[in-house]
């Protein structure tokens, strides 16, 4: 059983105010991942660390930044958000090396008025 | 460009029947294949995977099939249950990025 972890689990929050979404994982994950989702669509990757203090763009644009000081830590930060940000947000990590798959949080939902 | 593709949105079965999901995928470079499971207010759960080098791969009630010439992969779940119903999600990357790629999902409902 994956062991990774989301808060908050929803949010509804106004325009201009600065968010973190918080992700924690206690497998000792080298990698860590962010995707948003709609609903009925595909899952986007929009942040991905391959170790402490390793971060990358995916290939969603996204206006949030994430940062990885501890291997276990990744959290992602919206500073300015808008109803445009209003989306599903699904933390994941995986072991490295070989095929290994990526386990997820239960997300966060945030609804931004 | 959407890499990897479910063309059903929706699928319903009697229980006890056999379930299909089908997914389709355009990038030839992608050899790791991966089936996750969804319920509503959760993350999406790993079910089953496969790689390139193989064609089936079994688990219980839940059967991967890849055809890589159609670059076609389907699960089967056989027989299906009422708490099999939940959003099927298709995957799938290549070892050279791993970089990982989503389909829309397929909502299976199996009725009593």
């Amino acid at each position: 059983e994956a062991d990774i972890y989301q808060t908050p689990r929803y949010l509804v929050i106004g325009t201009g105010k600065k968010i973190t979404l918080e992700c924690s994982q206690t497998m000792g994950h080298d990698k860590m991942y962010w995707y948003q989702q709609d609903p009925g669509m595909e899952l986007h990757l929009i942040h991905y660390s391959y170790g402490v203090n390793s971060t990358e763009k995916g290939d969603l644009s996204s206006e949030s930044t994430v940062s990885r000081i501890r291997t276990e830590h990744f959290p992602l930060t919206l500073e300015s958000a808008r109803p445009s940000h209003t989306s599903q947000y699904l933390c994941a990590s995986s072991e490295s090396g070989g095929y290994q798959p990526q386990h997820f949080g239960d997300g966060t939902r945030l609804s931004i008025l | 460009d959407q890499q990897v593709k479910q063309n059903s949105p929706s699928l319903s079965v009697q229980e006890g029947r056999i379930s299909i999901l089908n997914c389709d995928y355009t990038n030839s470079m992608f050899d790791y294949f991966l089936w996750y499971k969804k319920y509503p207010a959760e993350g999406p759960t790993f079910l089953i995977s496969i790689s390139s080098i193989k064609d089936k791969n079994e688990d219980g009630r839940f059967t991967v099939f890849l055809n890589k010439s159609a670059k076609h992969l389907s699960l089967h779940i056989v027989p299906s249950q009422p708490g099999d119903s939940a959003v099927y999600f298709c995957a799938a990357s290549a070892l050279v990025n791993n970089d990982m790629r989503f389909g829309a999902g397929t909502r299976l409902t199996v009725k009593p």
